[in-house]
């Protein structure tokens, strides 16, 4: 069964405080892996995708890594703002059609 | 651009009532999404169409009902409402296999 978990389930830093949070999957025929963002009460917004074990991408203070069994995003000196969920999300099958999320990391920033 | 569009932001259902909640997308994307959120879980696929005219099932389709006639639009159907139902649902769209845009959602309650 195909099955997306996420690490920790809630996440409280100060200010400053570098983490990474985890995403681990087992499924067969992954198309590709992808991280966004949601705030209270909106949409998931788009963060990464990741397409091979070893690919790595950067946006800001985010950086996104994938192995063949998990990826990580570490947050490097967060700030209050970075407050929010954060969702992993695998694409399987042929067509990359169907699309499993895990149940997000809530990220919490103390300044 | 408004991205994807979703109506109602909220409504509240009797018990074998029937509803279409709308989706409306302007960034010609050919592929569209529709999950469910419940508290604690993680996004569930709906249905999904990669084009006008197809359609087909995700992960938890029991109890709904898409279609696909544009490009810009895809309709989800509730028949006969039931409270498992109670959700936030949120519909996406995405160029191919790519990242998925996701609009504000609607938040459903079924009594």
């Amino acid at each position: 069964e195909d099955q997306v978990t996420q690490s920790p389930e809630a996440l409280r830093l100060q200010e400053g405080e570098s983490s990474s949070l985890n995403c681990s999957y087992t499924v067969s025929g992954l198309r590709g892996l992808f991280w966004y963002r949601q705030d209270p009460g909106k949409g998931p917004e788009f963060l990464f995708t990741l397409y091979s074990a070893g690919e790595e991408k950067e946006k800001e203070r985010l950086k996104a890594t994938l192995t063949k069994k998990e990826s990580f995003l570490h947050i490097t000196a967060p700030k209050p703002e970075d407050s929010a969920t954060y969702l992993c999300a695998v694409s399987v099958g042929v067509s990359g059609n169907q699309f499993y999320f895990g149940t997000g990391t809530s990220l919490t920033v103390i300044p | 651009n408004a991205g994807v569009t979703q109506t109602p932001k909220f409504r509240i259902l009797k018990i074998g009532q029937s509803m279409t909640l709308q989706c409306t997308q302007d960034m010609n994307h050919n592929y569209m999404y529709w999950y469910r959120q419940d508290p604690g879980m993680g996004l569930k696929l709906i249905y999904y169409s990669v084009g006008a005219g197809i359609t087909d099932k995700g992960e938890v389709p029991n109890g709904y009902n898409v279609s696909r006639s544009t490009t810009e639009d895809f309709p989800l159907r509730l028949e006969l409402a039931a409270p498992s139902q109670t959700s936030v649902y949120f519909c996406a769209s995405s160029y191919f296999e790519t990242e998925q845009f996701f609009g504000p959602g609607t938040r459903l309650t079924v009594l």
